[in-house]
């Protein structure tokens, strides 16, 4: 069964370093999602991607956060300058078509800023 | 008014119960809605999708949507210690975006 692929599954990095999540997503698939999910708090939406530009955000991303497509398979979430805040499970996702359905899920990448 | 509420549980059942989980929303652009299983530090995995009002059945699980109380539930039929994870609802418009619930706790004891 087709699936997104995330890496690094954990990642710790100092405050106000910059990282990079990387995802793969499903080769057909056009749409192209990050979520995080703070320990014990929901999952959260950050930002939707289509046609090579973000089609939506959260008040969550703000201008430390980046989405990049830089070739056909890639989709990455940059963060400029982490804060102890943004330590969280960060989740890719895509899909098919705007009806969501085979909305896929990433396993994930651990995100820890100490 | 969260667009999305879900008790969290924790939910104890014995195995071979049928479990119920719930959702209500607020948002009245959602069309689509999913139930999701997450289990530990892993991601979401898709268990149902539905559209309309009704039900829709999938093995020993269905799901159920009231658009009219916008309530939505979740049915699971014969449960297995296997199914102990957290269960996830969630409200999908045509923007993209998935608003997901708290997430309900789920143990079955075998």
């Amino acid at each position: 069964e087709p699936e997104v692929t995330q890496t690094p599954s954990h990642q710790v990095t100092q405050m106000g370093q910059e990282v990079i999540l990387r995802c793969v997503p499903i080769s057909n698939h056009l749409y192209f999602y990050w979520y995080r999910q703070i320990l014990g708090q929901k999952v959260e939406f950050l930002v939707s991607f289509y046609n090579n530009e973000i089609s939506e955000k959260s008040e969550i991303f703000d201008d430390q956060f980046s989405v990049e497509r830089p070739d056909g398979s890639n989709f990455t979430l940059k963060i400029r300058s982490t804060k102890l805040e943004d330590s969280a499970m960060y989740f890719c996702a895509s899909s098919g078509g705007g009806t969501g359905e085979g909305y896929t899920f990433g396993s994930g990448t651990r995100l820890t800023v100490v | 008014q969260k667009e999305v509420e879900q008790d969290p549980g924790p939910l104890s059942v014995p195995e071979g119960a049928i479990v119920s989980l719930n959702c209500t929303y607020s948002n009245s652009a959602f069309q689509y809605f999913m139930w999701y299983r997450q289990y530990s530090r892993k991601g979401p995995e898709l268990l149902m999708y539905t559209y309309s009002s009704g039900n829709k059945e999938d093995g020993r699980f269905t799901a159920q949507v009231d658009k009219s109380s916008k309530y939505i539930s979740l049915f699971i039929r014969d449960s297995q210690p296997s199914d102990s994870a957290t269960y996830l609802c969630a409200g999908y418009n045509q923007g993209g975006k998935l608003i997901f619930g708290q997430g309900t706790e789920l143990s079955v004891k075998p």
